[in-house]
């Protein structure tokens, strides 16, 4: 199957600081792109929707402002936290979209803010 | 509103035995169905989709899927389990084609040996 990235896997980062997450799709194009939230044991939670070339759609309740998702290429989707706090601590997933609409997804990145 | 349930949080089975996570959809038109697995730490993998055609899906690992229109359901089956089938498997549906997925919750399998 298709095989998708995520850099780094785990960022340990201080209150107030920002920390970008790589999602890279290495063995085909992925026009869309999408990322997800994941509490322990719990289901991934959509945030938003990235497409190549524009603007990511978000979910209600997620702050674009806040989560900065850049979809610069047809391989490499990026989302920023900004401004990092305690409770932006999760396990953070992304996904890229094939033909058929089969997902596949990034090994995931687990941030923790301090 | 589209969801998923998966009613079961968890899910034990001796290894050797046959195991079913269950899967019910309720979805406006055609759905595409899909399962997943998380291990500890990691990100989801596919298993297997149903979109059309035949209402058995086999997937990856020995894993197989029954579409049943009438039931909305789409049970996740294995003839014979494996201790390292023990993971977490998410049920997901896509209601329109280009759209997220919208998952279950979530059933927990462990597999003793």
């Amino acid at each position: 199957g298709a095989v998708v990235s995520q850099h780094p896997s785990r960022v340990i980062c201080k209150s107030g600081t920002s920390v970008k997450i790589e999602c890279r799709s290495l063995d085909f194009q992925a026009t869309t792109m999408f990322w997800y939230r994941q509490f322990p044991k719990k289901s991934l939670m959509l945030m938003a929707t990235s497409n190549e070339g524009s603007k990511a759609t978000y979910e209600q309740g997620v702050e674009k402002d806040k989560f900065l998702i850049n979809h610069a290429s047809l391989t490499l989707s990026t989302l920023t936290v900004t401004s990092a706090h305690p409770e932006d601590s999760s396990f953070y997933i992304c996904s890229a979209k094939v033909e058929g609409d089969t997902q596949y997804f990034g090994p995931g990145t687990r941030l923790t803010v301090l | 509103a589209q969801s998923v349930a998966q009613p079961e949080d968890q899910v034990n089975v001796a290894e050797g035995n046959p195991l079913t996570v269950k899967c019910t959809y309720s979805v406006s038109g055609n759905p595409y169905l899909f399962w997943y697995v998380q291990y500890p730490n990691r990100g989801l993998q596919f298993l297997l989709k149903y979109i059309t055609g035949d209402n058995l899906v086999k997937g990856s690992y020995g894993f197989e899927a029954e579409f049943n229109k009438s039931q909305t359901s789409f049970h996740l089956k294995k003839p014979s389990a494996l201790v390292s089938d023990s993971a977490l498997y998410f049920c997901a549906v896509i209601h329109q084609a280009g759209t997220a997925l919208i998952f279950g919750k979530g059933t927990t399998l462990s597999v003793s040996s």
